[in-house]
Order: C-alpha cells, then sequence, then structure tokens
C-alpha cells in the first residue's frame, strides 16, 4: 500500500494567516491527490481534486500543487470556518490510501 | 444536492456480522459514472477505505479487509449496505458512507459517519 504522510500533525493559527500543510507518498502517484476538510459530526469535504483542482463551492483561498510524491495545500488567509481536520488521499493505486490529518487550532 | 446518511446498529458483537446501510437522497444511485462504498476511522487512526462498487455491480475491495466484506446495492430502495463479518474490537470506528468520482477517484461527496462499537 501507499502510505501517506502529512505535516505538521496539527499547527496553532490566526484568522488571516497563510497555511501550509503538506502531504508525502511513499512513491511517486503523479498528480492523484485530494485534500479533505473534516469538522467533528459533519461529513468530510473535498477542497481539492487532482493536486489542483478546486472543487466546485470551495473558496479559492484554499489552493493546491506539487507532484510526484509530495504536495500541498495551501489557505491565503485563514478563516473562522476554515478551522478543521485536513486529509490528504492519494488514489494512483488501489487501497486508496490517506494521510493521518492535520489538525487546524486558533491560536 | 445529493446527501448520504449512513443507519444502523451503534453496538456488535465480537465474531457477528457488523450491517450497515447508506440512503442516498438528492439523487438516483442508479448511474453508471460513480462508486458508492464505505471509509472508516478508528478511535486515533486515520481514515480507512472498505471498499465501494458500481451501479453494474462491480465491486473493489481493499484486500485487508477483502475476505470479511460484502457491499451490495439495492436501486429500488436507493440504499447501499456495508456487511463486515467475523468482527473483532478492532473493527471498531466511525464508518463513512461516500460517493467516489471516476478518475481521478476521490470521494466527493460523503455522509456524516456512523459510530459501531464492538464488544460484548
Amino acid at each position: 500500500d501507499i502510505q501517506m504522510t502529512q505535516s505538521p500533525s496539527s499547527l496553532s493559527a490566526s484568522v488571516g494567516d497563510r497555511v501550509t500543510i503538506t502531504c508525502r507518498a511513499s512513491q511517486t502517484i503523479n498528480t492523484n491527490l485530494h485534500w479533505y476538510q473534516h469538522k467533528p459530526g459533519k461529513a468530510p469535504k473535498v477542497l481539492i481534486y487532482a493536486t489542483s483542482s478546486l472543487q466546485s463551492g470551495v473558496p479559492s483561498r484554499f489552493s493546491g500543487s506539487g507532484s510526484g510524491t509530495d504536495f500541498t495545500l495551501t489557505i491565503s488567509s485563514l478563516q473562522y470556518e476554515d478551522f478543521a481536520t485536513y486529509y490528504c488521499q492519494q488514489s494512483s493505486d488501489a487501497p486508496w490510501t490517506f494521510g493521518q490529518g492535520t489538525k487546524v487550532e486558533i491560536k | 444536492q445529493l446527501q448520504l446518511q449512513e443507519s444502523g446498529p451503534g453496538l456488535v458483537k465480537p465474531s457477528e456480522t457488523l450491517s450497515l446501510t447508506c440512503t442516498v437522497s438528492g439523487g438516483s444511485i442508479s448511474t453508471t459514472n460513480y462508486y458508492w462504498g464505505w471509509i472508516r476511522q478508528p478511535p486515533g487512526k486515520r481514515l480507512e477505505w472498505i471498499g465501494d462498487m458500481l451501479y453494474s455491480g462491480t465491486t473493489y475491495y481493499s484486500p485487508s479487509l477483502k475476505s470479511r466484506v460484502s457491499i451490495s446495492l439495492d436501486a429500488s430502495k436507493n440504499q447501499f449496505s456495508l456487511e463486515l463479518r467475523s468482527v473483532t474490537a478492532a473493527d471498531t470506528a466511525l464508518y463513512y458512507c461516500a460517493r467516489r468520482t471516476t478518475r481521478p477517484w476521490y470521494m466527493d461527496v460523503w455522509g456524516e459517519g456512523t459510530t459501531v462499537t464492538v464488544s460484548s
């Protein structure tokens, strides 16, 4: 199975901050990398698919980049509603696997 | 707007079968464009893909669970289901149903999840 490693596992940030989360795959996955946002008690929500494509309805402050094994999710200006846990997921090779999550907390 | 809702027992005894249903509203399950499946998250662990299936009947399972898992669709009820046999405490988790797109194969709609505890 392809192992996905996110960093950091958690971070504290203020409203307005630029936040960057990274995801590394144990082998090349081309651009088959997706990002999800999850809030407790709610359905996870896809933000970015195929590395850099913004899902319909997702604010443009979210962006993704990368290729091969290293990927980044960036929130350009953190808003209150962005405090959540973020997961990456690869779809290069089944079984589809997820990162361990990055919890974004209020500083 | 498509919505998914999981339902089923919150407590299952060891060695028994875990059965969950996902009810789809706001859209039809009878499409060849999407996969319908399940993902779980044990306490303190990462999300784990269990498997999914196409309306055509083709199923895809995680190798680690394949021997114990079955996923089925009921188009007449617009539902799909998960069965996980011979459960142990390691199967205690928050279970999500989700729709997976065709390539690039990401989960574009999720349910809110349902907690299943395996305990006697």
